[in-house]
């Protein structure tokens, strides 16, 4: 299986700041034949579902602000918060699809400072 | 609007099957052929796991590295599918969630989630 390892744990950032996450995977998820990375990232917040925010490493699904943007390729990736709002305390994770089984970090908790 | 909807029991005895369905409403399970459906659970401490995925036509794919054995199976005149794990243990105790995994992320990345639903499983 494809181990994905997030850093930090938790994180607290003050509001308007730039709130960083980080996720590695044990193999690349790179797939050479699209050069596409099969890498999402999820919010969730208490009492709710994850939310979809970002496929393919890097593409916001619709109705994510743009303050949310992915980065990385191949085994490293970043997601960044641009502006941190009040509404984005939650619980981030990140998930590849690249290979069966599919597999989630295990989350960041995202904090006011 | 897609709405998916866990039902089943919240509390099952160790070695017994835990059984539930994922209700859909507001499409159809089978109108679009991309369309694959899912369940997911979170542990307690947070974590998320993947099951298993199905197509409408029934063809499924599960997480070969789940210690309990996994059945998916879709009722396309129901509109709903479901799930059952057999012979469980206190570590299949968790939130079971359904979900949907759109066309354009060529491959499982869940854009619309039910709301989930504990489940227990002690005696």
């Amino acid at each position: 299986d494809i181990v994905m390892t997030q850093s930090p744990d938790s994180l607290a950032v003050s509001l308007g700041e730039r709130a960083t996450i980080n996720c590695k995977s044990s193999q690349s998820v790179l797939h050479s034949s699209n050069n596409k990375d099969y890498l999402a990232w999820y919010q969730q917040k208490p009492g709710q579902p994850p939310k979809l925010l970002i496929y393919w490493a890097s593409t916001r699904e619709s109705g994510v602000p743009d303050r949310f943007s992915g980065s990385g390729s191949g085994t490293a990736f970043t997601l960044t918060i641009s502006s941190l709002q009040a509404e984005d305390v939650a619980v981030y994770y990140c998930q590849q699809y690249y290979s069966t089984p599919q597999t989630f970090g295990q989350g960041t908790k995202l904090e006011i400072k | 609007q897609l709405q998916l909807q866990v039902s089943g029991p919240g509390l099952v005895k160790p070695s017994e099957t835990l059984s539930l369905t994922c209700i859909v409403s507001g499409d159809s399970i089978s109108s679009n052929n991309f369309y694959y459906w899912g369940w997911i659970r979170q542990f307690p401490g947070k974590g998320l796991e993947w099951i298993g995925t199905i197509y409408y036509s029934g063809t499924t794919y599960y997480n070969p590295s789940l210690k309990s054995p996994v059945t998916i199976a879709v009722d396309t005149s129901k509109n709903q599918f479901s799930l059952k794990v057999t012979s469980v243990t206190a570590a299949d105790t968790a939130v079971y969630y359904c979900a949907r995994r759109p066309a354009y992320c060529g491959g499982d990345c869940w854009a619309y989630w039910g709301q989930g639903t504990l489940v227990t499983v002690s005696s």
